[in-house]
């Protein structure tokens, strides 16, 4: 079954730390891979989208990386900051062009 | 620029009523699509459509109906809430077919809570 696992599903730092979140994906083939930001009572707001002949994507303070071969992704947060609390998603499309999405890392910046 | 506009944001309802929730976009897109979201779980694909008359099934449709009769509106009905429908329903819209290499443009969510 095609699945998208996130880790950790929480994390606190300390705002102007660096923190990376992870996405393990079994989605295959895929189409391409997708993070979104989402602020506490609002809808998702894309940060990124990679193919998968993409290995970096920045945008800003976030990049994200892909290894099509292991299956996996990362978003690299840069010197934090209090308005990067949110949650972060990883949605992965299939070839059928189905979105499979992840359940999503909540992120708290603390001052 | 308004993008999707989704009402009511927050409504509560007994067992067995029915409601619309409404969805509206201003950006002329073919696409348009409703996720519920859940605790610890990825948003889920409840109904889709590609143009104005067509409408599909996603991952999750009972109890849940769509109609798309303009591009700008894709309204969505609660036949008979149960419990089961607590959740945040949200709607998106995206250029093409599909929100694939296009971007989703997500409404800021519809909390539902069924007693």
């Amino acid at each position: 079954k095609n699945q998208v696992e996130q880790s950790p599903q929480s994390l606190i730092i300390l705002e102007g730390k660096n923190c990376t979140l992870q996405c393990n994906y079994t989605v295959s083939p895929f189409s391409n891979l997708r993070w979104y930001k989402q602020d506490t009572g609002r809808g998702p707001v894309s940060l990124t989208i990679m193919t998968f002949s993409e290995n970096t994507k920045s945008n800003g303070r976030y990049t994200a990386t892909l290894d099509a071969d292991t299956k996996q992704s990362s978003l690299h947060i840069t010197a934090s900051q209090l308005s990067d609390s949110a949650s972060y998603i990883c949605v992965v499309t299939d070839s059928n062009y189905q979105l499979i999405w992840g359940a999503g890392t909540k992120l708290i910046i603390k001052p | 620029n308004a993008g999707v506009t989704q009402t009511p944001k927050f409504q509560v309802l007994k067992t067995g009523q029915s409601m619309t929730l409404q969805c509206a976009q201003d950006m002329n897109h073919e696409y348009m699509s409703w996720y519920r979201q859940d605790p610890g779980m990825g948003l889920r694909l409840i109904h889709y459509s590609v143009g104005a008359g067509i409408t599909d099934q996603g991952e999750v449709p009972n109890g849940y109906n769509v109609s798309r009769s303009t591009t700008e509106d894709f309204p969505l009905r609660l036949l008979s809430a149960a419990p089961s429908q607590t959740s945040v329903y949200f709607c998106a819209s995206s250029t093409g077919t599909g929100i694939t290499n296009t971007e989703a443009f997500f409404g800021q969510g519809t909390r539902l809570t069924v007693v």
